[in-house]
């Protein structure tokens, strides 16, 4: 079946680091991809998705690109803030069919950043 | 809008009792969904709906009953908790595919069985 793999955390980072997030998933055919963000104490908020190989999605600085060759999403920022401390969330939709609904998530990834 | 809401925000029952997790949009939205987080699993999908009157099962639905009887509303039924099922329950809703459109979240109840 379907499965979304993200790198082991916790990830501690100091303010205006470099953050990557690992993201691997096993599908069939063309899956959308997805990253949702959870602040301390509310839901999942969507932060970014891509629905086609190579598309590349951008929110609040944060970026990831879909690459079906290494069926991989990982999720990049150039410089984070404290306010980015939150669990992160890769999660994948598979591809037509009755699918409707069925995302699947990664274990998630928590990050703590420093002043 | 009030966006999606969840009542209790937090609850304690006994094992073999019953409650009803509510779940409500103000968005007209058709989707409505179901899921629990736990440690290190992430969210699982517990059951569906696509509209009034349509409900399905999703990955881990055993325990849990819904209906949707109307638009706004999606309750999730534990008939007979058990401590297996102590966990932070999500309800989310959407307007269509959630491959389309945004999925919402509500901000979540945090159940525990003893």
């Amino acid at each position: 079946g379907d499965s979304v793999t993200q790198m082991e955390g916790p990830v501690t980072l100091s303010e205006e680091a470099f953050l990557t997030i690992n993201c691997t998933y096993t599908a069939t055919g063309y899956p959308s991809l997805f990253w949702y963000v959870q602040y301390p104490g509310e839901g999942l908020q969507l932060l970014l998705k891509a629905t086609k190989a190579d598309d590349k999605g951008s929110n609040k600085g944060f970026e990831a690109t879909y690459r079906k060759e290494t069926t991989s999403f990982h999720l990049e920022k150039g410089s984070v803030q404290v306010s980015d401390s939150a669990v992160y969330f890769c999660a994948l939709l598979p591809y037509g069919g009755t699918s409707y609904g069925k995302l699947t998530f990664g274990q998630g990834t928590i990050l703590t950043v420093h002043p | 809008n009030a966006g999606v809401t969840q009542t209790p925000k937090f609850q304690v029952l006994k094992t073999g009792q019953s409650m009803t997790l509510q779940c409500a949009q103000d968005m007209n939205h058709e989707y409505m969904s179901w899921y629990r987080q736990d440690p290190g699993m992430g969210l699982r999908l517990i059951h569906y709906s696509v509209g009034a009157g349509i409900t399905d099962q999703g990955e881990v639905p055993n325990g849990y009953n819904v209906s949707r009887s109307t638009t706004e509303d999606f309750p999730l039924r534990l008939l007979s908790a058990a401590p297996s099922q102590t966990s932070v329950y999500f309800c989310a809703s959407s307007l269509g595919q959630p491959s389309t459109d945004t999925q919402y979240f509500g901000p979540g109840t945090r159940l525990t069985v003893l």
